[in-house]
């Protein structure tokens, strides 16, 4: 079935240092969406990217989608205690009327001050 | 704060009860959406309604079964469940159109244990 794999699973920096977290599909995505899950949370949105090789940015954080829509990132400059939490990247497959979000496995990032 | 409320935060039953999940947005999407959240494992889509209508089962035992009274609120009714069904179960909600950029907006979920 389609599948969105994400890694690393975890990832330990020190405050200050930048983090990124990868995103592959197996196939062809509409569009492919971020969300971060703070510990004992749910997921909020972060951003969606919907063009082939779009770059956005939210101050700290760049995001990037994929010239063939496979795959995407999510870099973090200077990462700092209240990033920590764990990054998902979801794909959105179109059919009929409704699309549905498949999440890649998420990225817990944890930030040592 | 969510602008999707789900009630229980947390419920604790046993194999051969009978209980219900509760789902409600008012932000007047169309779609909504049940995924459940397991410890290691990426958030599993269950099931998918739009506008009331069910839209996708991904392969969820009839143990769980969906109902969408109206486009604000969506239930899941449990029987008999397995303790490998305990789990974060989260209900979302998304704007209809799939080029909005406001992406789902989770609840806070249920945090369920079978025992």
């Amino acid at each position: 079935g389609q599948q969105v794999m994400q890694i690393p699973q975890y990832q330990h920096v020190q405050e200050g240092e930048d983090f990124t977290t990868y995103c592959n599909s197996s196939t062809t995505l509409s569009n492919i969406q971020w969300y971060k899950q703070r510990p004992g949370g749910h997921p909020v949105f972060l951003i969606q990217l919907v063009k082939s090789g779009e770059v956005k940015k939210q101050k700290r954080l760049t995001f990037q989608f994929g010239e063939a829509k496979k795959n995407s990132s999510l870099h973090i400059t200077a990462t700092q205690t209240t990033d920590v939490g764990t990054y998902f990247c979801a794909g959105l497959l179109l059919g009929g009327n409704t699309g549905k979000l498949i999440f890649g496995q998420g990225t817990t990032l944890q930030v040592k001050p | 704060d969510t602008e999707v409320t789900q009630t229980p935060k947390h419920l604790v039953m046993g194999m051969t009860n009978k209980k219900s999940l509760k789902c409600e947005q008012h932000m007047g999407h169309r779609a909504m959406y049940w995924y459940k959240q397991s410890a290691k494992k990426p958030l599993e889509l269950m099931f998918v309604y739009n506008f009331k209508e069910q839209t996708e089962n991904n392969s969820v035992p009839s143990r769980f079964s969906p109902e969408c009274p109206n486009s604000s609120l969506l239930n899941l009714h449990l029987h008999a469940l397995q303790p490998e069904d305990s789990a974060l179960y989260l209900c979302a909600s998304s704007h209809p159109d799939t080029r909005s950029n406001y992406g789902y907006t989770f609840g806070s979920g249920t945090r369920l244990t079978v025992v």
